[in-house]
């Protein structure tokens, strides 16, 4: 199952909005990061946010992180059209041989509207 | 910056057929990863390796196998296509223990199984 659950699976704004995504995880997590993915094209990270941090910025973007709630969210602040993608949480499970690898939650698909 | 190249942006393959996808990476990145992804399930691992020749199973590894010869090349190989396996092709690396460093993405192979 996936350890990240984004919510909402869509969301459509306006060009110059703001856009609010949450992401919830179950179990305890080193750090938890941000991916962003155009359409029919691999990922590119974002933001990664330590489990000791709270909130993050990077230019238009704000991340916050709540270990208590088990959640994060990722804020994108004046909206442009480009901004349209997928954006997608990914937390670090623990493997065999003390190894970790990152688990991906389905997703947020974002439009903006120009 | 760093580059992961996946050798294939389409790909059309028969059921049955043996078929290997190709990722490579340019900068000395210990760990390497598959993934698929399908709409409604998001990401998915597949498979990882740590290091050379080491490979550990992800959450579907099963129709799968993979192959770390070299550092820089990590293959998925489908042993016995089958249509169920048709989807988008994630291959992406990170340095060192990597549970602080992002995960570099290559743009796709996405994967038609007829």
């Amino acid at each position: 199952s996936q350890q990240g659950e984004e919510d909402p699976q869509a969301l459509s704004i306006q060009e110059g909005e703001n856009a609010t995504m949450n992401c919830s995880y179950k179990t305890s997590i080193n750090n938890l990061q941000w991916y962003r993915q155009n359409s029919g094209r691999g990922l590119v990270h974002l933001i990664l946010i330590r489990s000791n941090e709270r909130e993050k910025h990077s230019g238009r973007l704000r991340v916050t992180l709540d270990t208590s709630k088990k959640s994060s969210s990722l804020l994108i602040t004046a909206s442009r059209a480009a901004d349209t993608a997928s954006y997608f949480c990914a937390t670090l499970r623990w493997g065999s041989g003390n190894t970790g690898k990152l688990i991906f939650g389905q997703g947020t698909t974002l439009q903006v509207k120009p | 910056d760093v580059k992961v190249t996946q050798s294939s942006r389409y790909l059309v393959k028969r059921t049955g057929e043996k078929v290997f996808l190709e990722c490579v990476q340019d900068m000395d990145h210990e760990n390497m990863f598959w993934y698929r992804q399908d709409p409604g399930l998001g990401l998915r691992l597949i498979y990882f390796s740590y290091d050379v020749k080491m490979k550990e199973k992800g959450d579907i590894p099963e129709g799968y196998s993979v192959s770390r010869e070299k550092k820089e090349r990590f293959s998925l190989i489908l042993e016995s296509a089958s249509t169920n396996q048709t989807s988008m092709y994630l291959c992406a690396s990170t340095p060192g223990q990597g549970y602080n460093s992002p995960l570099h993405f290559g743009n796709g192979t996405r994967l038609t199984v007829t």
